[in-house]
């Protein structure tokens, strides 16, 4: 079965501070996807990539997919209190989708 | 912008009893999905559902859950008699179609005493 880890497993920046999430998987990802959640709510979609090299933007977070579609980077400029919370990433495997552990971000002032 | 809702935000319910979660995806999607998260731990697939019957489960989902869209608009977790192992947030899911995107709900906590 596929597997994704993600990396690293906690975060602990300064804001105003840049920092990246990784996100690895075993096989080859065809879609690839980041979410966000604050602790003990919902997942808010933020990007979805499927194209090997292809990069997306919102706002201050960039996400990547790299080129042989196995490795993901999540990369936050200039980090903001808002920004805090756990990222997760989810292959879209078999028509549904399965989730690395998720990176716990901590923004500190 | 259409949201998946689910109901109840959070229900103690005690061992041994029935509990309906509930969700309304959204409207003009074809795939639903239930997922499991137990507090501090990973996002974990339930039941994947498509053209009124289930394609997908994970080991999870044993016996004791059932889905259901009974009027096609609703779209039902059942778990027939509550483990305290279940006490967890349960998340509903849906999407237009495949390799479109996944929308979640907000969680339905359930807590089992």
């Amino acid at each position: 079965s596929q597997e994704l880890e993600q990396s690293p497993q906690s975060l602990i920046v300064q804001e105003g501070k840049n920092l990246t999430i990784n996100c690895t998987s075993s096989k080859t990802l065809y879609g690839l996807y980041w979410y966000k959640q604050k602790y003990g709510e919902g997942l808010i979609f933020l990007m979805m990539l499927q194209k090997g090299g292809e990069e997306k933007s919102h706002e201050k977070i960039t996400a990547k997919l790299d080129e042989k579609k196995q490795q993901s980077s999540l990369h936050i400029t200039a980090s903001q209190p808002s920004h805090a919370g756990i990222y997760l990433c989810g292959a879209d495997i078999a028509q549904k989708l399965v989730f690395g552990q998720g990176t716990r971000l901590t923004i500190n002032p | 912008e259409p949201e998946v809702t689910q109901t109840p935000s959070h229900q103690v319910t005690q061992m041994g009893q029935e509990v309906i979660l509930r969700c309304v995806p959204i409207s003009n999607h074809l795939y639903f999905y239930w997922y499991r998260q137990i507090l501090g731990q990973k996002v974990e697939f339930l039941v994947s559902f498509y053209n009124n019957e289930i394609s997908e489960k994970s080991e999870i989902f044993d016996d004791q859950f059932s889905v259901e869209r009974p009027d096609g608009s609703n779209f039902t977790l059942k778990i027939r008699s509550t483990k305290l192992e279940d006490s967890a947030m349960y998340f509903c899911a849906s999407r237009r179609g495949l390799g479109n995107t996944i929308y979640f709900g907000e969680g339905s906590w359930l807590t089992v005493v």
